[in-house]
């Protein structure tokens, strides 16, 4: 079975400052890889997504993230943060096949964007 | 587009009582899902249906059943609540018919369940 790993529980940083998400997974086989972001009182929203190809996936709201699979890590970047940033993400995984309804979800990090 | 909407919003419950949770969705998605989300452990699945009239159990279906009568329904009971059912409940959906379950996941905006 797969497994995800969020190292940060807490992430504070200042506005304009960068910053980067730890997540690794855990999983014999190959995966597709997932970063989602829940502001305040909302439901999850689709950062990016990697199922193939280019290592590096751009989303939306400035993020990026790099798949590595030697490392077997998901991080998760933005150059300059801004207030609105601050919300919870979550970075999860599903295995292709028939198993791939699955999404298995970290714990989530929340990022907190001091003015 | 209303998108993925939820009902109720929020709910209070005795142990025993039974409720459901109702999901919709105006995207003409094909697949379903019904996730629990609890302090400090991520999102897990409950149930998902890949299309009208068929459910399957996701990682935690104990103490929960769900039917899809109609494709743009989701309903999710609980026939005997516990105070470990105390959670926030989101509904997601995605359309599915052509990428899998790789397509992007659309939540609702949750229900919070508090099961006294």
């Amino acid at each position: 079975a797969q497994s995800v790993t969020q190292l940060d529980s807490q992430v504070p940083v200042f506005e304009e400052a960068p910053v980067e998400l730890r997540c690794n997974y855990s999983s014999s086989v190959s995966v597709y890889l997932f970063w989602y972001v829940q502001y305040p009182n909302q439901g999850l929203q689709l950062l990016l997504k990697y199922l193939s190809g280019s290592t590096l996936v751009k989303g939306i709201n400035g993020f990026e993230a790099e798949f590595n699979k030697s490392q077997t890590s998901f991080h998760l970047r933005k150059p300059s943060v801004h207030i609105s940033d601050t919300a919870e993400y979550f970075c999860a995984v599903s295995v292709p096949g028939a198993g791939s309804y699955q999404l298995t979800f970290g714990k989530g990090t929340k990022l907190s964007v001091i003015p | 587009n209303a998108g993925v909407t939820q009902t109720p919003k929020f709910r209070v419950l005795k142990t025993g009582q039974s409720m459901t949770l109702l999901c919709a969705q105006d995207m003409n998605h094909e697949y379903m899902y019904w996730y629990r989300q609890d302090p400090g452990m991520g999102l897990r699945l409950i149930h998902y249906s890949v299309g009208e009239g068929t459910t399957a159990k996701g990682e935690v279906p104990d103490g929960y059943n769900v039917s899809r009568l109609k494709k743009q329904n989701f309903l999710l009971g609980l026939e005997s609540a516990a105070p470990s059912q105390t959670s926030v409940y989101f509904c997601a959906s995605s359309y599915g018919l052509t990428s899998g379950f790789t397509d992007t996941q659309y939540f609702g905006p949750g229900t919070r369940l508090t099961v006294l």
